[in-house]
This record gives C-alpha cells, sequence and structure tokens, in this order.
C-alpha cells in the first residue's frame, strides 16, 4: 500500500529552527509537495522537490533524499503565523496526489 | 489575482437531502480536483477532471456525481446525504493537467448534514 508518515505535533518557540520529517512508500515517484494549512483553511503550497537536495525559499526549505524515501521541511525564524499544519503529499506514478495526515506545528512565544 | 472560486462557502443540509457545490478554477488552469476534508484530517481526493473530461477517481461515494463544464466551472452533486457527509470540501485546479501535485485550492465550502 502507499503510506505517508509524519509526526502528528511538534511544538517551537517563536524565532527558533524547526524541522518537520516525512517518509513515504508510494508506487513510483513524481515529486514532493509541502503544503501549509491553517486551521478552517485551504491548503496553500509551500514547496516541491523532485530531485535529491535541498530547495530553499526564504525562511522555508525542504530536502529530499529519493533513496531514502525521505524529506524534510526546514522552518527558519519562526514567527506566530507560523503555527499551523503541514502537509507531506507525494505524486505518484499514476500521477494521484497521496496526501500525509499532516504535522501540526504549535509555536510558543 | 484570481483565485479558485467556491460556492456556496457554507451549506446545511438535513440527512437524506441534496446538495450540489461549485468552482470556478482560475483562468486558464484545465484541472480541477474535488477533495473532502474531516475535522484533523488530511484531504480526501474525490474526483478530477482535465479538459471538462474525468480524468481520476478517488474515493468519492457513488451517491455523489461530478461534472466540468464547457468554461471549466465544476460542480460536485451530492445526494442521500448522511451525518458523515458532514465535512470542509475544497476544490482545486492546476495549470499544467495531471501531471503536477501543485495545487490552488479554493477557500473551501463546509457542509453540514443534521
Amino acid at each position: 500500500g502507499q503510506n505517508i508518515d509524519q509526526p502528528t505535533e511538534m511544538t517551537a518557540t517563536e524565532g527558533a529552527i524547526v524541522q518537520i520529517n516525512c517518509t513515504y512508500q508510494t508506487s513510483g515517484f513524481n515529486g514532493l509537495f509541502w503544503y501549509q494549512q491553517h486551521a478552517g483553511e485551504a491548503p496553500t503550497f509551500l514547496s516541491y522537490n523532485v530531485l535529491d537536495g535541498l530547495e530553499e525559499k526564504g525562511r522555508f526549505s525542504s530536502f529530499l533524499s529519493r533513496s531514502k524515501g525521505y524529506s524534510y521541511l526546514l522552518l527558519k525564524e519562526l514567527q506566530m503565523k507560523d503555527s499551523a499544519s503541514y502537509l507531506c503529499a507525494v505524486l505518484d506514478s499514476n500521477y494521484q496526489l497521496i496526501w500525509g495526515a499532516g504535522t501540526k506545528l504549535i509555536i510558543k512565544p | 489575482a484570481a483565485g479558485v472560486i467556491q460556492s456556496p462557502r457554507h451549506l446545511i443540509k438535513e440527512k437524506r437531502e441534496t446538495a450540489t457545490l461549485k468552482c470556478y478554477p482560475i483562468p486558464r488552469h484545465d484541472t480541477v480536483y474535488w477533495y473532502q476534508q474531516g475535522p484533523g484530517q488530511d484531504p480526501q481526493f474525490l474526483i478530477s477532471f482535465y479538459e471538462k473530461m474525468q480524468s481520476d477517481k478517488g474515493s468519492i461515494p457513488d451517491r455523489f456525481s461530478a461534472q466540468q463544464f464547457s468554461d471549466y466551472h465544476s460542480e460536485l452533486n451530492m445526494s442521500s446525504l448522511e451525518l458523515g457527509d458532514s465535512a470542509l470540501y475544497f476544490c482545486a485546479s492546476n495549470p499544467s493537467g495531471r501531471h503536477s501535485g501543485e495545487l490552488f485550492f479554493g477557500e473551501g465550502s463546509r457542509l453540514t448534514v443534521l
């Protein structure tokens, strides 16, 4: 079966750095996506990785290792507005987007 | 910039009633997706359309149907509503066909079934 694992919840301090991990087992791979979703709102696209390595976009970076079926989202200089759920999703060989259950990130002052 | 528009934003129905949700994708986006998201759950893919044809089918119940019209807007029709259908329904579009995972989501339609 297809499976994406992320921690259910993480807590971090304002101004700090947090890393949210995602491991996946899917039938094929056509890219990994990270989305941010505030409670009751729509998911918004954060990043896309299809090749191994680190993609940096401002305070957010995403890393991929295809051989390990592993990705992480790194958030720097955390702000209170970063409190949200972060969803990892993989595009499989059929171009179906397989979603993880999301990691709820709580930022404390 | 124009975003994905969904209507209605909130809908309250009784059991066994029918509901229709509408989605207007971003102009020139040719692919539309419907997702259902329960509280604390990840989005569950229901169905997608590419160039007005159904392209993929997920966990959409037989009681639900959807279509994409000539102007690319899409409608999700839900009949014989059950309590478990209460959820946030998202529509998403992307400009690159089904080969892209970068989705632009609407703000969602919250359906409450009483």
